[in-house]
């Protein structure tokens, strides 16, 4: 069975600071890796996906993540932190016979 | 263009009642799934449609959860006698082809089962 964990339930950055939101999955066979973001009361938002090929994946916002196969990760990142980041930031994972599995979540807040 | 809709945005129901939960996908797009938010977690699958047929039912809790997209484009989450452990943010999204295509998601639905 697929899951996914993100092992912190919040990141604190000050603004202007680089990021980091954790990611680690488990899954048989090749991956497919996903992160959203979710704004209050809104849905969530498509950031970025690793498919194949280069592991260093960039996104909308700024936003990059790094897919390292031996480690089972794949953490988003951004270099610089702006305070309308502060939001709720989820990653998934997909294989083909599965279905979509979502993360719990983390919340990130960026302090001015 | 415009992005997948829901409504209601907001339900509120008496334990036992019926609810139905529209969906209305990105025009074109041949997959639709339908997820369960509670608070603090992270969604949870329910059900996918590829076209008009539930290609995946297998996230639905019980007999009492139940959808629908009889013309392969809006979609009905349909719960019947409701009970307070329903009650979520109930959202829609919708991908081109299914599969590891990116699902884009809908506002989704609060239900609040009194």
């Amino acid at each position: 069975a697929q899951s996914v964990a993100q092992p912190e339930d919040q990141v604190n950055v000050a603004e202007g600071n680089p990021l980091t939101v954790k990611c680690t999955y488990s899954v048989s066979g090749n991956p497919y890796l996903f992160w959203y973001v979710q704004y209050p009361n809104r849905g969530l938002q498509f950031l970025l996906k690793y498919i194949t090929g280069d592991n260093l994946v960039k996104g909308s916002y700024g936003f990059e993540a790094e897919f390292n196969k031996s480690q089972t990760s794949f953490h988003l990142k951004k270099p610089s932190a702006l305070v309308s980041d502060s939001a709720l930031y989820f990653c998934a994972v997909y294989n083909y016979g599965q279905n979509f599995v979502f993360g719990p979540g983390t919340r990130l807040s960026v302090l001015p | 263009g415009a992005g997948v809709s829901q409504t209601p945005s907001n339900k509120v129901t008496e334990k036992g009642k019926y609810v139905e939960l529209r969906c209305d996908p990105i025009s074109g797009h041949t997959a639709l799934y339908w997820y369960r938010q509670s608070l603090g977690q992270g969604p949870e699958f329910l059900i996918y449609f590829q076209g008009t047929g539930a290609a995946d039912d297998s996230g639905l809790p019980n007999d009492r959860f139940f959808a629908v997209r009889p013309e392969g484009s809006v979609s009905t989450l349909k719960i019947q006698r409701t009970e307070r452990g329903d009650s979520a943010v109930y959202l829609c999204a919708s991908s081109l082809m299914g599969g590891a295509d990116t699902q884009y998601f809908g506002p989704g639905t609060r239900l609040t089962v009194l």
